[in-house]
């Protein structure tokens, strides 16, 4: 089985300055990664996905990620972050072979200040 | 274009009132999926098919059940909907296929109230 964690509910940010966004996963076999953005009322969205080769992958948007798989990491990066970036954002899951069950993190609430 | 269309987008039912949420694809993807998502919580995977292949989580509660008769509808039964149901409920599909275009595709979502 997987299972994500995301250590920050929110996380308060001023426009321009950069931010990180963590996420830590555990799973006994290898897996897809992703990072989903939801703005209010509305579903989910791909910002960028790690499935294999570089780990550094761009997404979306200005967002970037690195897998670790030594730290069991694929934490999310912006250099300048806007105040349209404000949004749920979402780590997941998925087993590269077997089950095609996604699992979700808990979330962080990033809210970009002015 | 192609997408992952969820009706209606609000439904209000009343307790244990039976409701239906539906849900269809123009991306002829193999594995549709249903997830609740409550306020401030992360989606929670109830089931998903591989095409006609159900795959039940094992703590969704017997009170939801799904159908999928064709590939391109999916649909989410509450049989008897209790307070603690109301939530947003997303439907997702993906191809099914591994490789480079793996990924989830989301509808918008249904918010469902239980009065």
């Amino acid at each position: 089985a997987q299972s994500v964690t995301q250590l920050d509910s929110q996380v308060p940010v001023f426009e321009e300055a950069p931010v990180e966004l963590r996420c830590n996963y555990s799973s006994s076999v290898s897996v897809y990664l992703f990072w989903y953005v939801q703005y209010p009322n509305q579903g989910l969205q791909l910002l960028l996905k790690y499935l294999s080769g570089s780990t550094l992958v761009k997404g979306i948007n200005g967002f970037e990620a690195e897998f670790n798989k030594s730290q069991t990491s694929f934490h999310l990066r912006k250099p300048s972050v806007h105040i349209s970036d404000t949004a749920e954002y979402f780590c997941a899951v998925s087993a590269t072979s077997g089950t095609y069950k996604y699992i979700f993190g808990t979330g962080t609430r990033l809210k970009v200040l002015a | 274009d192609a997408m992952v269309i969820q009706n209606p987008r609000y439904q209000v039912t009343q307790f244990g009132k039976p409701v239906t949420l539906s849900c269809s694809q123009t991306l002829n993807h193999n594995v549709m999926y249903w997830y609740q998502q409550k306020s401030s919580q992360a989606p929670k995977l109830l089931f998903h098919y591989y095409d006609k292949d159900f795959n039940n989580e094992a703590d969704t509660p017997d009170n939801f059940q799904s159908r999928r008769p064709n590939t391109s509808f999916c649909f989410l039964d509450i049989r008897s909907p209790g307070l603690g149901d109301a939530a947003m409920y997303l439907c997702a599909t993906s191809s099914g296929n591994r490789g480079g275009n793996e990924k989830l595709f989301f509808g918008s979502g249904t918010q469902l109230s239980v009065l």
